[in-house]
């Protein structure tokens, strides 16, 4: 079964960094984009960013460009985010996803997320 | 950059049909793919439709899913609703000119 466990989520104050990691598992991690969503509790979601199969294309939305960095391990089936000069308006719950194609896709498999909370 | 625009909520009876709606703001609603994602309190959403009208397997044949032209908009019906259809339905396309994924709002659905 396919498995995405997300960590690294808590409380960090503002203009601080955080790095979320996405254990992958029960298909094969290489041949799949990822990607990064996020959910202010009550809210909508929000797509953060993605990566392709072998990391040649990679995406952010504007609320996080410049700030935020997706990467890929494909030898180790991990997925990571890197969150810089976080702000209160990032507080959310963060689902790593697993895309259904290797550029492309929908989103097909989502972990239970991991918190973040920006404060001061 | 678009926007897909969704009505906040929606609810209907059981046995009942109800359509959601999902409409881009430029761009043609044709030119990528949509999907919608159901979400139950509590629960990390799970994928009901994609590409515009396929149905995942597992999923009900209760769910189908459209596009129109016209409008410009997606659309996620329902048909002969259960109380666990009760979620929040959340629309999702591509803007592939910049490896970029957008969302709706979201629409909480109540079945009562």
């Amino acid at each position: 079964d396919v498995q995405l466990v997300e960590s690294g989520g808590g409380l960090v104050q503002p203009g601080r960094s955080l790095r979320l990691s996405c254990a992958a598992s029960g298909f094969t991690f290489d041949n799949y984009a990822m990607h990064w969503v996020r959910q202010v509790p009550g809210k909508g979601l929000e797509w953060v960013s993605g990566i392709s199969w072998n990391s040649g294309s990679i995406g952010y939305a504007d609320s996080v460009q410049g700030r935020f960095s997706i990467s890929r391990d494909n030898a180790k089936n991990f997925l990571y985010l890197q969150l810089n000069n976080l702000r209160v308006e990032d507080m959310a719950l963060y689902y790593c996803a697993k895309g259904s194609h290797d550029y492309g896709g929908h989103f097909d498999y989502w972990g239970q997320g991991t918190p973040v909370t920006v404060s001061s | 950059n678009f926007l897909l625009t969704q009505p906040h909520s929606v609810s209907e009876s059981p046995g009942k049909t109800v359509t959601i709606s999902c409409t881009r703001s430029s761009g043609s609603i044709a030119s990528n793919y949509v999907q919608w994602y159901q979400q139950r309190p509590g629960s990390s959403p799970t994928i009901v439709i994609y590409e515009d009208n396929q149905r995942p397997s597992g999923v009900p044949d209760r769910f189908s899913g459209s596009i129109d032209s016209s409008s410009n908009s997606a659309s996620l019906t329902i048909s002969g609703l259960r109380t666990e259809d009760e979620a929040d339905y959340h629309c999702q396309s591509f803007d592939t000119s910049n490896y970029r994924r957008v969302f709706g709002g979201g629409t909480k659905l109540t079945v009562l």
